[in-house]
C-alpha cells in the first residue's frame, strides 16, 4: 500500500498570497503524482500531472514540483476561485488520494 | 468537449447492490490511451478511488473494495458501469466517474483523471 499525507490540513490566506501545499508519499512514487482542486459541491479539477506538468488550460499561477516522496503545489498569487480543497493523488501503484488541504479566506 | 454523466438509484438498502452507469459523450470510450474510473467521496470527507477499466475490459481495483466491486464497459453505448455489492451505510457517498488519461513520457507512463462527471449522491439506508 502507498500512503499519502498532506500538510497543512487547512490554511487561511488572502487574495494575492503565495500558497504552498505539501504532499508526501510512502514509499517512493517517482513522479507519479497529480494535483486537483475541488470547489464546494463540484467535481475535482486536474491542475498538475506527473508532479510538475501543468494541465492544458490551467492558469500559470499553479506549479508543481518534487519527486520520490516529497511534492509541493504552489499557487503564486491566490485568486478568489482558489479558495477550495486541494488533493494530491499517486498513480504509481493503483490510485490513492491524499486527505486534502482546505484553503479558506483569512 | 468530452462529458461524463453518472446515472442510477440515489437510494439503496443495506446489504443490497449499488449499480451506477456512466455515459460518455463528445468522444469515444474505445481508445487505447484511456482508462475509465470510479471515485467516491463520503459527505464531508476525502476522495477514494474505487477502480478503473479499459475498453478492452481490463480492470484494476482498490484492494480495500475489490471483493465487492465489479466494473464493466459497453463500447457500443459508450458507457461503463459500477456494481458494488453488500452495501452498508459507510458506502454512502457522492460517486464520480472520470476519464483516466495516459501521458507517455521519457521518464514514465503517467495516468491522471482529467475529465469528471458531476457526481451522483448514493445514500445507503433502509
Amino acid at each position: 500500500d502507498i500512503q499519502m499525507t498532506q500538510s497543512p490540513s487547512s490554511l487561511s490566506a488572502s487574495v494575492g498570497d503565495r500558497v504552498t501545499i505539501t504532499c508526501r508519499a510512502s514509499p517512493s512514487i517517482n513522479k507519479y503524482l497529480n494535483w486537483y482542486r475541488q470547489k464546494p459541491g463540484k467535481a475535482p479539477e486536474l491542475l498538475v500531472y506527473a508532479a510538475s506538468s501543468l494541465q492544458r488550460g490551467v492558469p500559470s499561477r499553479f506549479s508543481g514540483s518534487g519527486s520520490g516522496t516529497h511534492f509541493t503545489l504552489t499557487i503564486s498569487s491566490l485568486q478568489p476561485e482558489d479558495f477550495a480543497t486541494y488533493y494530491c493523488q499517486q498513480s504509481y501503484f493503483g490510485n490513492t488520494f491524499g486527505p486534502g488541504t482546505k484553503v479558506d479566506i483569512k | 468537449q468530452l462529458q461524463l454523466q453518472e446515472s442510477g438509484p440515489g437510494l439503496v438498502k443495506p446489504s443490497e447492490t449499488l449499480s451506477l452507469t456512466c455515459t460518455v459523450s463528445g468522444g469515444s470510450i474505445s481508445s487505447n490511451t484511456y482508462y475509465w474510473g470510479w471515485i467516491r467521496q463520503p459527505p464531508g470527507k476525502g476522495l477514494e478511488w474505487i477502480g478503473s477499466i479499459h475498453f478492452s475490459g481490463s480492470a484494476y481495483y482498490n484492494p480495500s473494495l475489490k471483493s465487492r466491486v465489479t466494473l464493466s464497459i459497453d463500447t457500443s453505448k459508450d458507457q461503463f458501469s459500477l456494481i458494488l455489492s453488500s452495501v452498508t451505510a459507510t458506502d454512502t457517498a457522492v460517486y464520480y466517474c472520470a476519464r483516466q488519461s495516459l501521458d507517455l513520457a521519457y521518464s514514465g507512463s503517467y495516468y491522471y483523471f482529467d475529465f469528471w462527471g458531476q457526481g451522483t449522491l448514493v445514500t445507503v439506508s433502509s
